[in-house]
């Protein structure tokens, strides 16, 4: 079983929907990660939080750390949005736990 | 562009070459990772480097052989290699730390790598 659980694994959304994606850990963590990794494959950190919300424009995530889950939202969805959406945790050796991702895809 | 660079972004070998990769970073990070993506599974830690000492390897097999010279620089040498190898590489750089003080990932765009 994976410590960092993801879902939906696939998501396809009109331009325009509001987006969920979802993820669950069962590690004790300090801070959880967002990261988008668009078709050809740099990877690119979203968001680093530890409890709350953040918002960086249409991008908003949030975390329950007594759930252990965390959301990521994205509004006014477009199709540039389009990208896998990966969730990490850290360990307490520098490493991380990763989520197998989300794949999104937001169609004009 | 996220400030760290890997070279090249693509490679075709064949299962007697002998390549590198190579990835660089100017952001003052001194953990560096080699991570290995395949198609449909998480992200693989292949190795860790703190301060330029391997602190994980992460039952990698020795066909895989990593470099770290200076904080900034992280190479992955290959030799031998099988077609199941065949997947993307990638580099990423972080201050060392623990939880939130070492902050963000910072990942190259990857090296495509093919095993033919």
């Amino acid at each position: 079983k994976n410590e960092v659980e993801q879902s939906p694994q696939n998501l396809t959304a009109q331009e325009g929907e509001f987006i969920t994606i979802n993820c669950s850990y069962s590690v004790g963590i300090s801070a959880l990660h967002w990261l988008q990794q668009h078709p050809g494959g740099g990877i690119v950190s979203l968001f680093m939080l530890s409890s709350g919300k953040k918002k960086h424009g249409r991008l908003i995530a949030t975390i329950n750390i007594q759930e252990k889950h965390s959301s990521l939202h994205i509004t006014a969805s477009h199709p540039r949005d389009s990208a896998v959406y990966i969730c990490a945790v850290p360990t307490a050796g520098n490493q991380f736990y990763f989520g197998t991702g989300t794949s999104l895809t937001v169609i004009p | 562009e996220t400030g760290v660079t890997q070279t090249p972004r693509h490679l075709v070998m064949g299962m007697t070459n002998k390549k590198s990769l190579k990835c660089e970073q100017h952001l003052g990070h001194n953990a560096m990772y080699w991570y290995k993506q395949s198609a449909k599974k998480p992200l693989e830690l292949m190795f860790v480097y703190n301060f330029k000492e391997q602190t994980e390897n992460n039952s990698v097999p020795s066909r895989f052989s990593p470099e770290c010279p200076n904080s900034s620089h992280l190479f992955l040498h290959l030799h031998t290699l099988q077609p199941e190898d065949s997947a993307l590489y990638l580099c990423a750089s972080r201050r060392r730390g623990s939880g939130f003080e070492a902050g963000e990932l910072f990942f190259g765009e990857g090296s495509r790598l093919t095993v033919l």
